[in-house]
């Protein structure tokens, strides 16, 4: 069974601090995505990584697929208020293609 | 453009009882997926159905069952409802491509189950 690993499970920062949230699995996925999710409501796509190594970049959220496709990490510059929000991560695998393994998620809280 | 639309918004049940949900989605996706989010836990996949096949399950008990119609929307049903199954439920649409990584799913807002 695939198992998605988030740490921390809870992160409380001042505005303008540097975070980074992680993400590891025992298993090699396919493509890893990325979402934020506010309460009640769905969760929104960041990015999605396909290539071991993989580095992309928006704004100022910075993600990285590790180089065997068994994890990945998001790095946020100068957090605001404005990125509080759940950070989920998923992968899925050749085998099972449409079928999103998540993890439990990294509660984040920027405070002003 | 409409996104993933789901409805109801919220629901509340009475345990024995049996629910159906109702999800729409972005125009011009033939997939939907279906997830069920437990407070403070990460969505957890339920079904997918693509051009009205199922075309996977997760490891939910057979009160769990869901169809997708002719217009691609899809219907989640719930039997026997327990206390356990009260979340939120999501749906994802995505139209498929053979390209690894290109599958994206779009999650509607969801339908807030709570079974008492």
């Amino acid at each position: 069974t695939q198992l998605l690993e988030q740490s921390p499970q809870f992160l409380s920062i001042q505005e303008g601090e540097n975070l980074t949230v992680y993400c590891n699995s025992s298993s090699v996925f396919s493509s890893l995505q990325w979402y934020r999710q506010e309460p009640g409501e769905g969760p929104v796509l960041l990015v999605t990584v396909v290539t071991g190594g993989e580095v992309k970049k928006l704004k100022r959220l910075t993600f990285q697929f590790g180089d065997a496709r068994k994890d990945s990490s998001l790095h946020i510059t100068a957090a605001q208020p404005g990125d509080t929000g759940l950070y989920l991560c998923a992968g899925e695998t050749y085998s099972n293609a449409g079928k999103s393994t998540f993890g439990d998620g990294t509660t984040l809280t920027v405070k002003p | 453009d409409a996104g993933v639309t789901q409805s109801p918004t919220h629901l509340i049940k009475t345990r024995g009882q049996h629910v159906t949900l109702r999800c729409s989605p972005i125009s011009g996706h033939k997939s939907v997926s279906w997830y069920q989010q437990v407070l403070g836990q990460g969505p957890q996949f339920i079904f997918q159905y693509y051009e009205k096949e199922e075309r996977g399950r997760g490891n939910f008990p057979d009160r769990f069952s869901a169809r997708q119609f002719p217009n691609y929307s899809s219907e989640l049903n719930v039997n026997a409802l327990l206390l356990g199954d009260s979340a939120l439920y999501l749906c994802a649409s995505s139209s498929p491509t053979s390209r690894v990584g290109t599958d994206t799913q779009y999650f509607g807002p969801g339908t807030r189950l709570t079974v008492l």
